[in-house]
């Protein structure tokens, strides 16, 4: 069974912070790793969907990297901003059609 | 605004008492999977529709039950409610495929009183 974690569970840094969020997994069979964004009582909105034949992905400010042979992903976030202060989750899909198992989330605030 | 959508937003409902929740998938989306998230929590997954047909479920009782209909628009009903089945209760449409973008709604606050 596929067990996903994520470290730290919250973050707070300055703005302007450069900032890695992890993200393990301990099943390597994997189809993909996402990253959400969710803010408070809302639902998540998709960040980045890394294949698992690729190693990252970029999307303006962030940069998520995956290495399936160590069960590990990263999201990067460069230059943080006060906007970007919510609950990043990770997930990855194990089956055909996209079924996904969450990490609990790590709760980020950026401090203006 | 990612075209999925659920109602209603809040629900407050009794022990025992049986809730429907509905979700209508973005265009062009022919999945509909079903979360739940408990506060503090990373979504659980419950189960996925596929061309009106159960395709796939997670570690929930069958309590928990679908439909999906030809629009690709879907309920989620719960039956006998508990306290414990208080939470956010996301829905997410996608193209049925291995490297497919999931859309998540607002998602529906279930209180269990």
């Amino acid at each position: 069974k596929q067990e996903v974690t994520q470290i730290p569970a919250a973050l707070s840094v300055p703005e302007g912070e450069n900032l890695v969020l992890n993200c393990s997994f301990t099943d390597s069979a994997i189809y993909n790793l996402q990253w959400f964004r969710q803010d408070p009582g809302k639902g998540l909105t998709s960040l980045l969907l890394i294949q698992s034949s690729q190693r990252e992905q970029t999307s303006g400010r962030l940069n998520a990297s995956l290495d399936k042979s160590s069960g590990r992903s990263t999201l990067y976030i460069a230059a943080s901003q006060p906007g970007d202060s919510a609950t990043y989750l990770c997930a990855s899909a194990m089956e055909y059609g996209n079924k996904l198992v969450f990490g609990a989330g790590t709760i980020l605030r950026v401090k203006s | 605004e990612t075209g999925v959508t659920q109602s209603p937003t809040h629900l407050i409902k009794t022990r025992g008492q049986q809730v429907t929740l509905r979700c209508s998938s973005q265009s062009g989306h022919n999945t509909v999977s079903w979360y739940q998230q408990a506060l503090g929590q990373g979504p659980q997954f419950i189960f996925q529709y596929y061309r009106e047909e159960e395709n796939g479920r997670g570690n929930f009782p069958p309590r928990f039950s679908g439909l999906q209909f030809p629009n690709y628009s879907s309920e989620l009903n719960v039956n006998a409610l508990e306290l414990d089945d208080s939470a956010l209760y996301l829905c997410a449409s996608s193209r049925q495929g291995i490297n497919t973008e999931a859309f998540f709604g607002q998602g529906t606050r279930l209180t269990v009183v």
